[in-house]
């Protein structure tokens, strides 16, 4: 079946480091993908999506391609500040809608 | 953007009581909802899927005799957990799925059975 892994947390960084969050995913077809954002005690935010080979999908400085020939999703931020501390969750849907969600990378940036 | 409102944010019910969940699509209609469950520090469990007028359909190992769903309009979704237990506490969130392939998310629902 369709699914999505994520590389394993927790991500502990420095502000202005460079953030990376692998998102590889199996499927039949060309699925949409996307990448949510959840603080705590909170629901899901969408943080950025595409929906077909080669789109850069982008939102406060995060960015992700969409590649078809990796199957992959990678999340990406050139300088991380503490408020970018949250668990992020890589996604994918089909015409169903239904949501598949990766497992979460939860992501620490300290001062 | 889209909001959806849901209710309560958090609820504790004794234990062989009923609880149930509100989640309404502010500013647009939602044919679709989707109910997940989400265990601590783990990735959303997609529960069942609500659509207006008609059954919401249950992923499998879902009791569907005990989380009844309601979608009755096209702005208004219900998960009513039935017979609570401690084990069915859990973050709870709905989703509602716009025209334009965008999912608006609930702020969840913390539920604790004591």
């Amino acid at each position: 079946g369709d699914s999505v892994t994520q590389m394993e947390g927790p991500v502990t960084l420095s502000e202005e480091a460079f953030l990376t969050i692998n998102c590889t995913y199996t499927a039949t077809g060309y699925p949409s993908l996307f990448w949510y954002v959840q603080y705590p005690g909170e629901g899901l935010q969408l943080l950025l999506k595409a929906t077909k080979a080669d789109d850069k999908g982008s939102n406060k400085g995060f960015e992700a391609t969409y590649r078809k020939e990796t199957t992959s999703f990678h999340l990406e931020k050139g300088s991380v500040q503490v408020s970018d501390s949250a668990v992020y969750f890589c996604a994918l849907s089909f015409y169903d809608y239904k949501l598949s969600f990766g497992a979460g990378t939860t992501v620490t940036v300290r001062a | 953007g889209a909001v959806v409102s849901q209710h309560p944010s958090r609820v504790i019910c004794k234990s062989g009581t009923s609880v149930k969940i509100e989640c309404r699509s502010l500013d647009f209609q939602a044919t679709t909802m989707f109910w997940y469950r989400q265990f601590p520090k783990q990735s959303l469990m997609l529960m069942a899927t609500s659509n207006e007028g008609s059954k919401a359909t249950y992923e499998q190992g879902v009791e569907k005799d005990k989380f009844l769903i309601n979608h009755a309009s096209l702005t208004l979704s219900t998960l009513t957990v039935t017979s609570a237990h401690p084990e069915d506490s859990s973050f709870y969130i709905c989703s509602a799925r716009e025209d334009s392939d965008g999912y608006t998310f609930g702020s969840g629902t913390r539920l604790t059975v004591v």
